[in-house]
């Protein structure tokens, strides 16, 4: 069966650290995927999309890699600030699929 | 653009009673998606519409759930009757075109008594 799995529910780290996200996939063949910042009582919001045939993508402190032989994705946010804290979220889409599938998310905390 | 608008922001019903959940996308934007999110089930997709047509209902519950588009710049998704067990943030999102980042709305906060 189809599974979207991000490593750690939550994850705790120092102010100034690098933060890794992991989000692995099974029986999926994604175009693309995409990762989101979810705040408490708001909708996602879209960070950042890579494509199959891309290994990695960077904005600003953000950067993420793609690894369809290894299935999986890393979300990596570096120089974490408090105001990172958020729960983050991989989403995947099949080629001319229309729909994005989506993991069930990491809770990040930033500690000062 | 004043991003993907849908309201109410919270609703509380009892069991049996109709909801009708409304959402405005992204002007321009072809693709209108619905989402609920719950702890145990995390955000699943319900349906989905291109140009107003329903493309995939695959993710509705059952025959208690239904979603028009009447036009391109509103959707509504209704639950009659309804069941505690459909408490949950109900999201619409829109998107320009097909393999983009989505647009979230605020959600609406349903809660079945």
């Amino acid at each position: 069966s189809q599974k979207i799995e991000q490593n750690s529910e939550a994850l705790n780290i120092q102010e100034g650290k690098t933060a890794t996200l992991t989000c692995n996939y099974t029986n999926y063949s994604p175009a693309y995927l995409q990762w989101y910042r979810q705040d408490p009582g708001r909708g996602p919001v879209f960070l950042l999309l890579i494509r199959e045939n891309e290994k990695e993508k960077r904005k600003e402190r953000l950067k993420v890699t793609f690894d369809t032989t290894l299935k999986q994705s890393l979300f990596h946010i570096t120089a974490s600030q408090p105001a990172d804290s958020a729960t983050y979220l991989c989403a995947l889409d099949q080629t001319n699929a229309g729909k994005s599938t989506f993991g069930d998310g990491t809770t990040l905390t930033v500690k000062p | 653009d004043a991003g993907v608008i849908q309201s109410p922001r919270h609703e509380v019903t009892e069991m049996g009673q109709e909801v009708t959940l409304r959402c405005k996308p992204i002007s321009g934007h072809d693709y209108l998606f619905w989402y609920r999110q719950t702890m145990m089930r995390g955000l699943e997709l319900l349906i989905y519409f291109n140009n107003n047509v329903p493309i995939d209902d695959s993710g509705m519950p059952e025959d208690r759930f239904s979603a028009k588009m009447p036009n391109a710049s509103f959707s509504t998704l209704k639950i009659q009757p309804s069941e505690p067990r459909d408490s949950a943030v109900y999201f619409c999102a829109s998107q320009g075109t097909v393999n983009e980042k989505l647009f979230f709305g605020s959600g609406t906060q349903l809660s079945v008594l």
